[in-house]
C-alpha cells in the first residue's frame, strides 16, 4: 500500500514551546491530508486538515503546511497546553483508501 | 447526537470461533471504513466500503469480511479468529473519503 512516514514517534516539549510533526508521502494524486488527535481510551478525532490546493491552513493554535512538491505536510502546534498531550496521525487519501502514519505521542510538559 | 457505535467494546474469545463486531453509524455517511490499530503500526485500513453493497479491501483484509446491506451498519466479521488479529479495531463513518472522518470508541480484541 502507500506509504506514509511520520516523524518523531515521541515528542516532549515544555508547556509554552511549539510542537511539530512532520509527514511524506509517495502517491502525487494524493490531494487530501488530515491530522487526527487520539486521546488515551477515545478514538481519533480530525483536528485540521488540508487539501492540495492551499498551502497553509490555520486554526488558533494548530496550523498545517504542505509541500506537494516535496509530498510532505507538517502540523504545528503553538504555545502547547497539558491538554495538547495525545498521540497525533496523519493521514491520507490515495485513491479511494485512507492511510495513516504511525502516529506522534506528544508529552507536554507543566 | 452525531455518533459511531461500535459493539463490544472488549471481547476475549478462541482461535476459530466466528465473531462480529458491529459499527452503526447515525449521519447518513456514504462512506465507512475499518480499521485496525496496533503498537508502532498507526492505523491501518481492513475494508472500506463507498456505499451500500459497494464494499473493497484496504491495506489488510486477510482474514476479515465484511457487508453493507444498510447505510447505517458496516458490521466486521471475523470467520476463523487467529492470534495475530489480537488487536484495538475502530469503525469509522464520513460523507466521502477527503472528509472528516468520524471514528467510534474503538473495540479491544483479544484471541488466545
Amino acid at each position: 500500500g502507500e506509504n506514509v512516514e511520520q516523524h518523531p514517534s515521541t515528542l516532549s516539549v515544555q508547556e509554552g514551546d511549539s510542537a511539530v510533526i512532520k509527514c511524506t508521502y509517495s502517491d502525487s494524486a494524493s490531494n487530501y491530508f488530515p491530522w487526527y488527535k487520539q486521546e488515551l481510551g477515545k478514538g481519533p478525532q480530525l483536528i485540521i486538515d488540508i487539501r492540495s490546493n492551499v498551502g497553509e491552513k490555520k486554526d488558533q493554535r494548530i496550523a498545517v503546511t504542505l509541500n506537494k512538491t516535496a509530498k510532505h505536510f507538517s502540523l504545528h502546534i503553538t504555545e502547547t497546553q497539558p491538554e495538547d498531550s495525545a498521540v497525533y496521525f496523519c493521514a491520507q487519501t490515495a485513491g479511494n483508501q485512507f492511510y495513516f502514519g504511525t502516529g506522534t505521542s506528544l508529552t507536554v510538559i507543566p | 447526537e452525531a455518533q459511531v457505535t461500535q459493539n463490544p467494546r472488549y471481547l476475549i474469545t478462541v482461535t476459530g470461533k466466528k465473531l462480529t463486531v458491529t459499527c452503526s453509524q447515525n449521519m447518513n455517511h456514504e462512506y465507512m471504513s475499518w480499521y485496525r490499530q496496533d503498537p508502532g503500526l498507526g492505523l491501518r485500513q481492513i475494508y472500506y466500503s463507498m456505499n451500500v453493497e459497494v464494499t473493497d479491501k484496504g491495506d489488510v483484509p486477510e482474514g476479515y469480511k465484511v457487508s453493507r446491506k444498510e447505510k447505517r451498519n458496516f458490521p466486521l466479521i471475523l470467520e476463523s479468529p487467529s492470534p495475530n488479529q489480537t488487536s484495538l479495531y475502530f469503525c469509522a463513518s464520513s460523507m466521502g473519503r477527503r472528509t472528516e472522518a468520524f471514528f467510534g470508541q474503538g473495540t479491544r480484541l483479544t484471541v488466545v
